[in-house]
């Protein structure tokens, strides 16, 4: 268990609404990095959150958006549902000085169903 | 652009041995990691190569040729508790990792 927690485990929402989820960093984690996981694919760059500014964004449109809390814990947005937004939303932490060594902490996801 | 390219399904039975090849294109490469994931688990960190050669953590090892854009991961003594998708994922000098489609490895008895 990495100590990355993630809520909510499941929601399933419809098209056009809007999604809120939750994550808990690992303890003395500064960085957090969230992931878009669709079936038997692998996880996608969402973005990077370090001391609560964003630090990278991978190729997801702009109603995909964050934050980071002073404590590290941070939330991923997304507005206007659509149907392939379905997928696990994987958040991973680490620690930015730890940068280059490839290794991040993965919470077990929040599993999104857009009907 | 950035792909990489692994094996879609691998098994093999008990006690045996089994490789997982991974090629990659990307820019500003830092190294390549694996990642072990159970269904309905989280991924999970295995091992990390920054420089060629091999890196031996246990039952695993992994290896990397930057010059063939290559690596593999080397899964030793398989057990059955070893059947889960396995991912190569690159890191790049923007702190992303870019992950492969994933190796769904089936360990039977």
């Amino acid at each position: 268990e990495t100590g990355v927690t993630q809520s909510p485990t499941h929601l399933i929402k419809t098209r056009g609404q809007q999604v809120t989820l939750r994550c808990s960093s690992q303890s003395g984690h500064n960085t957090v990095s969230w992931y878009q996981q669709a079936l038997g694919q692998g996880p996608q760059f969402i973005f990077q959150y370090y001391r609560e500014e964003e630090n990278g964004r991978g190729n997801f449109p702009p109603r995909f958006s964050g934050l980071q809390f002073p404590n590290y814990s941070s939330e991923l947005n997304v507005n206007a549902l659509e149907l392939d937004d379905s997928a696990l939303y994987l958040c991973a932490s680490s620690l930015a000085e730890d940068r280059g060594t490839g290794e991040l902490f993965f919470g077990e996801g929040s599993r999104l169903t857009v009907l | 652009g950035q792909s990489l390219e692994q094996p879609s399904e691998v098994t093999a039975v008990e006690g045996a041995i089994v490789q997982i090849n991974c090629t990659y294109q990307t820019s500003g490469f830092y190294g390549l990691s694996w990642y072990q994931q159970h269904d309905g688990g989280a991924p999970t960190f295995l091992s990390y190569n920054g420089l060629d050669g091999l890196e031996e953590t246990g039952r695993f090892s992994s290896f990397l040729s930057r010059s063939d854009s290559y690596g593999y991961l080397l899964l030793q003594e398989l057990q059955m508790k070893d059947s889960a998708s396995y991912f190569c994922a690159v890191s790049t000098n923007t702190d992303k990792l870019i992950f492969g489609t994933g190796t769904r490895l089936q360990v039977f008895p």
